[in-house]
C-alpha cells in the first residue's frame, strides 16, 4: 500500500524568502510519480510539479523545485522567493505507474507574511 | 493542461434533497474522476467514470448515494443523493493528461 506523510500542518514564511514543505512517501512499487498541488481558499486544485521515480534530476517549474531523495523516500517542495499569492494549502501525492489512483497527503497550510 | 469546468461552483442545500454536479472538459478523455474533500481534510476518490460503462466506486462509496453519468467523452455528472450535513464538502472532478491529473475548480456544497 502507498502512503504520503506531510508532517507540517502549517508553515509561515516571510515574503521573498524560500520555504520547504516536507513530504515523505512509502511504496513498494519501483515505478511511481510524485506530485505537488496547490489549493487556494477558492478550492481549486492547481498542479505545480511532477517527479518520476526514475528521473535523474530534480524537477523544477519556475519558482517551484522538488527536492527528491529517493533513498530517504522524500519529495520536498521548495518555493523560492515566496509571494503573498503563495498562501494556500499544499498537497503532496503519489501515483504508481500503470494505475490512475492518487494517494494524497493531509496537506500543509502555508501563510506568506508581508 | 486541460480546461475543466464545474457547475454549480457552490450551493447550499437542505437535508434530504439531491444535487447534481456537472463536469465539462475541453478535450476527449477516457476516464473522469470524482473526488470529495471534507472540511479540513485531504482528497478522497469517490469513483471513476468511464464512458459507456458503469462507474467504478471506491470503498465506502455506493452508487445509490453517488450516482454518476458519463454520456460522452467530455462530460460527466455526479449526484449527491439524500443529502445530510456530513455531505458538506468540496466535490472535484479530474482527468488525466499524460502523467498528470488535472482538477476542475470544485463545487463547494453546504448541507443544512
Amino acid at each position: 500500500a502507498q502512503k504520503i506523510t506531510q508532517t507540517q500542518p502549517g508553515m509561515f514564511v516571510q515574503e521573498k524568502e524560500a520555504v520547504t514543505l516536507d513530504c515523505t512517501y512509502d511504496t513498494s512499487d519501483p515505478s511511481y510519480g510524485l506530485f505537488w498541488y496547490k489549493q487556494p481558499s477558492s478550492g481549486e486544485m492547481i498542479f505545480l510539479i511532477y517527479q518520476g521515480s526514475y528521473d535523474q534530476q530534480n524537477a523544477t517549474e519556475g519558482r517551484y523545485s522538488l527536492n527528491f531523495q529517493k533513498a530517504r523516500k522524500s519529495a520536498n517542495l521548495v518555493i523560492s522567493a515566496s509571494q503573498l499569492g503563495d498562501s494556500a494549502m499544499y498537497f503532496c501525492a503519489i501515483r504508481t505507474s500503470g494505475t490512475y489512483k492518487y494517494i494524497f497527503g493531509t496537506g500543509t497550510r502555508l501563510k506568506v507574511l508581508a | 493542461s486541460a480546461v475543466i469546468s464545474q457547475k454549480p461552483s457552490r450551493d447550499i442545500c437542505q437535508r434530504g434533497t439531491s444535487l447534481t454536479i456537472q463536469c465539462q472538459v475541453d478535450s476527449q478523455v477516457t476516464m473522469m474522476f470524482w473526488y470529495r474533500q471534507q472540511p479540513g481534510q485531504s482528497l478522497t476518490l469517490i469513483a471513476t467514470a468511464n464512458q459507456g460503462s458503469e462507474a467504478t466506486y471506491e470503498s465506502g462509496f455506493v452508487i445509490d448515494k453517488f450516482p454518476i453519468s458519463r454520456p460522452n467523452l467530455t462530460f460527466s455528472t455526479l449526484t449527491v443523493s439524500n443529502m445530510s450535513p456530513e455531505d458538506s464538502s468540496i466535490y472535484l472532478c479530474s482527468v488525466f493528461l499524460g502523467e498528470t491529473q488535472y482538477f476542475g475548480p470544485g463545487t463547494r456544497l453546504l448541507v443544512l
